[in-house]
């Protein structure tokens, strides 16, 4: 079946730091592709989402890019600050209305 | 517009009993997924609901079931608890017309079971 895998954490940065987090999946088809974010005793929020191969998507400085050929959208930030400290998840979604598959999430710790 | 609203915020009940756990999507939204967080096994996803029908189940057993009503609210009930349960167990809406679409998410209803 469909899965997603996420590089463990936690991950330890210096503010101004580069991020990358590495996320790959194995789906039939052309899943969409998306990052969410959990902050501490909050749910899960939309972070970027990809729908296609080659597609990038981006948000508050963080980018990821669709990469069929690699199976991968692995996540990047040019500089992490302390506010980005937070749980990141991987996810796809293969064509069934509401059923997301997230990877084991990766949390990131930003010091400053 | 008001966000997605999970009631209680924390439970704690006893192996054995049963629990009723409650999603407002945000209003218009006619798609309500249940999912499971836990430290071991990450998110699952349990079920998904569009108008007032069961569209999509994952891989839980019969104690969790649950159930939309007209207005798209939604409640989620787990059975004879085990230890096992507990969990963080969120919400999600959506509008339900594009199977790759964005979900929001609850802040969770934290349930102990001891």
């Amino acid at each position: 079946g469909d899965s997603v895998t996420q590089m463990e954490g936690p991950v330890t940065l210096s503010e101004e730091a580069f991020l990358t987090i590495n996320c790959t999946y194995t789906a039939t088809g052309y899943p969409s592709l998306f990052w969410y974010v959990q902050y501490p005793g909050e749910g899960l929020q939309l972070l970027l989402k990809a729908t296609k191969a080659d597609d990038k998507g981006s948000n508050k400085g963080f980018e990821a890019t669709y990469r069929k050929e690699t199976t991968s959208f692995h996540l990047e930030k040019g500089s992490v600050q302390v506010s980005d400290s937070a749980v990141y998840f991987c996810a796809l979604s293969n064509n069934q209305g509401g059923k997301l598959i997230f990877g084991q999430g990766t949390e990131l710790s930003v010091k400053p | 517009k008001a966000g997605v609203t999970q009631t209680p915020r924390y439970l704690i009940k006893t192996r054995g009993q049963q629990v009723t756990l409650s999603c407002s999507p945000i209003s218009g939204h006619r798609s309500v997924s249940w999912y499971q967080q836990t430290p071991g096994q990450g998110l699952q996803f349990l079920f998904e609901y569009f108008s007032e029908t069961q569209r999509n189940k994952g891989n839980f057993p019969g104690r969790f079931s649950g159930r939309q009503f007209s207005n798209s609210r939604s409640e989620m009930n787990v059975s004879t608890l085990e230890l096992g349960d507990s969990a963080l167990y969120l919400c999600a809406s959506s509008l339900g017309t594009d199977t790759n679409e964005k979900l929001f998410f609850g802040s969770g209803t934290q349930l102990s079971v001891l």
